[in-house]
């Protein structure tokens, strides 16, 4: 079963207006980690922002915001006042376990975004 | 700047040809991780490791093997390749968790033609 869904295949934005890409996620496990990367045309793979199952706030990183919502099992990425450099491809991914332990990362199939001017 | 290297960027290997794939991690990080990215389906996990001469299959194993005799290196080996193993492959590494969110630092990847 597909433990990250991200139902939005792709997405369109103006320039300097903010954008929510959605991502659900599937697991009973109660410590586990939610993780968004970005991955331009270049092709590599940029780590974004992190969210753990136990913060209490959600995590931010300068214009990156993840909306998490335990209960609803959803971590949407929320970029703000996006910019032309922000089209690429978007990649929710998972941790399950605790912390300490190793852990490999469940990706969900990705958004494109696409910036417009 | 701490890197992971794969070895090529681009490889074309004929049907039945044994592949190797190489990943060097410049950070002394015990995880690492082999990845196939196909459009559509995301990035699926081949194989992982959590350290030296240790392996454990991820969602995809199947047609693939991998070898980690020193910390630094994870090599993916496709023992005959097949048409269907046309996919870009992406190496990563991670120290442990511990709670702090440590991404993975991904290769640049390897675009692998099978004809």
């Amino acid at each position: 079963a597909q433990k990250i869904t991200q139902t939005q295949p792709g997405m369109f934005v103006q320039e300097k207006e903010a954008v929510t890409l959605d991502c659900t996620y599937d697991t009973s496990d109660p410590s586990y980690g939610l993780f968004w990367y970005k991955q331009p045309s270049s092709g590599e793979m940029i780590f974004l922002i992190y969210q753990g199952s136990y913060d209490q706030q959600n995590a931010t990183e300068g214009r990156y915001s993840l909306n998490f919502q335990k209960a609803r099992k959803s971590a949407n990425l929320v970029i703000s006042a996006s910019q032309l450099g922000d089209s690429a491809m978007y990649f929710c991914a998972m941790r399950e376990g605790p912390s300490n332990s190793g852990y490999a990362l469940n990706f969900g199939k990705g958004t494109s975004l696409l910036v417009t001017p | 700047d701490v890197k992971v290297t794969q070895s090529s960027r681009y490889l074309v290997k004929r049907t039945g040809e044994k592949v190797f794939l190489e990943c060097v991690q410049d950070m002394d990080h015990e995880n690492m991780f082999w990845y196939r990215q196909d459009p559509g389906l995301g990035l699926r996990l081949i194989y992982f490791s959590y350290d030296v001469k240790m392996k454990e299959k991820g969602d995809i194993p199947e047609g693939y093997s991998v070898s980690r005799e020193k910390k630094e290196r994870f090599s993916l080996i496709l023992e005959s390749a097949s048409t269907n193993q046309t996919s870009m492959y992406l190496c990563a590494s991670s120290p442990p968790d511990r709670g702090q969110g440590y991404g993975y630092t991904f290769g640049s990847g390897t675009r692998l033609t099978v004809v």
